[in-house]
């Protein structure tokens, strides 16, 4: 079945440091790739998606490629906020599972000063 | 702007009681989704609707039912709460279009089952 597995946190930073959350998948078939972030206190948003492999998805200074021959979504950021600091999902959804996505375990983040 | 809302953040029930979560969305989206988020599982699907008065089985539906009377309405329905099913409870939305929706997700609500 699918499945996506994410690094395991948590993840403690300093501002302006450079962030790397890694993703795998296993997949039977070519599915799209999505990365949430789940802020405090908060549900779950897009941060950014990527639809068919070598595709680029950005957002907020947010970066993760498709990699099709290593199955690899990982998301970097080269200068990270206070803000920033959130849990990040890795996620992967396949048009012939009823379009139920299926998520990693999730990042926790945690960005000082 | 896309919204979906729950009915409670916060909520306290007891063990069996019969416990109702709601869920609104107001994009006209077809699908429709319940998902409880517990520390170290991630996210774990409990429902989804594809449809109006349609419904299938996630990956953990023991001990909860649903129901999408209206289009923009879900509801998540413990018949006998338990404590094992204390948790966070976060209803998404998504249009329906293919293998590229996005879900959108409500601000979750906080179950607590003493």
């Amino acid at each position: 079945g699918n499945s996506v597995t994410q690094m395991e946190g948590p993840v403690t930073l300093s501002e302006e440091a450079f962030l790397t959350i890694n993703c795998t998948y296993t997949a039977t078939g070519y599915p799209s790739l999505f990365w949430y972030v789940q802020y405090p206190g908060e549900g779950l948003q897009l941060l950014l998606k990527a639809t068919k492999a070598d595709d680029k998805g950005s957002n907020k200074g947010f970066e993760a490629t498709y990699r099709k021959e290593t199955t690899s979504f990982h998301l970097e950021k080269g200068s990270v906020q206070v803000s920033d600091s959130a849990v990040y999902f890795c996620a992967l959804l396949f048009g012939g599972s009823n379009y139920k996505l299926t998520f990693g375990k999730g990042t926790l983040l945690t960005v000082n000063p | 702007d896309v919204k979906v809302t729950q009915s409670s953040r916060y909520l306290v029930k007891r063990t069996g009681e019969k416990v109702f979560l709601e869920c609104v969305q107001d994009m006209d989206h077809e699908n429709m989704f319940w998902y409880r988020q517990d520390p170290g599982l991630g996210l774990r699907l409990i429902y989804f609707s594809y449809d109006v008065k349609m419904k299938e089985k996630g990956d953990i539906p023991e001990g909860y039912s649903v129901s999408r009377e209206k289009k923009e309405r879900f509801s998540l329905i413990l018949e006998s709460a338990s404590t094992n099913q204390t948790s966070m409870y976060l209803c998404a939305s998504s249009p329906g279009t293919g293998q590229t929706d996005t879900q959108y997700f409500g601000p979750g609500t906080r179950l607590t089952v003493l």
